[in-house]
């Protein structure tokens, strides 16, 4: 159904933990996105690649690790993280990194964070 | 700071009629606006796209796009119960590479 995949789906951690939410595009796309999505908040934009190449960080508290090997696989590592980071974690791949190419979403990970 | 404001709704509309959903935003220099829609614990699906000032029309849903009054909006013809979602608007603001996006309407379309 969807260009872009995410794995796990769903994923409990504690505090103490370190994990990796995987994405990865299969629409040729050259720029891919995280974004978070807390109950009651709008989706918010924490990283943007293009060509590989971090080209934004949102002020992202460091727990927080983005990697993007190449341009259809992008990685969140997680490391000490708090309570207050639960939320569901979506990625997200574009034509090109310019605001104006539609962005198209993955399912999403939903992360709880014991 | 950039913002992208909606009404929360929730938003009752009866089956067959019109929904009209409507988001203001703040940066006068956006460029790129966007409608996705987002069931209940589902990811956003983008249903439209808009550029340019007036009207964008895609089988049962048209935007629009007022840039002197800085809105957008997203009409739904004949709406139907499987239209019930989440209806999120995002906004490319100037200088930007990700979208910032507004907390969304919830739509219910009653049978």
């Amino acid at each position: 159904e969807t260009g872009v995949t995410q794995t796990p789906r769903h994923l409990v951690m504690g505090m103490t933990n370190k994990k990796s939410l995987k994405c990865e595009q299969h629409l040729g796309h050259n720029a891919m996105y995280w974004y978070k999505q807390s109950a009651k908040k709008p989706l918010e934009l924490m990283f943007v690649y293009s060509l590989e190449e971090r080209v934004e960080n949102n002020s992202v508290p460091s727990r927080f690790s983005p990697e993007c090997p190449n341009s259809s696989h992008l990685f969140l590592h997680l490391h000490t993280l708090q309570p207050e980071d639960s939320a569901l974690y979506l990625c997200a791949s574009s034509q090109g990194a310019s605001g104006s190419y539609e962005q198209y979403f993955g399912p999403g990970t939903r992360l709880t964070v014991t | 700071q950039k913002e992208v404001e909606q009404n929360s709704g929730p938003l009752s509309v009866p089956e067959g009629a019109i929904a009209s959903l409507n988001c203001t935003y703040s940066d006068r220099g956006s460029q790129s606006f966007f409608w996705y829609r987002q069931y209940s614990g589902k990811s956003p699906e983008l249903i439209m796209s808009i550029y340019s000032n007036g009207d964008k029309e895609d089988g049962r849903f048209t935007a629009q796009l007022n840039k002197a009054s800085q809105y957008v909006s997203l009409l739904i013809r004949d709406s139907q119960p499987s239209d019930s979602a989440t209806y999120l608007c995002a906004v490319n603001a100037r200088g930007a590479d990700g979208l910032t996006f507004g907390k969304g309407t919830h739509l219910i379309i009653q049978p």
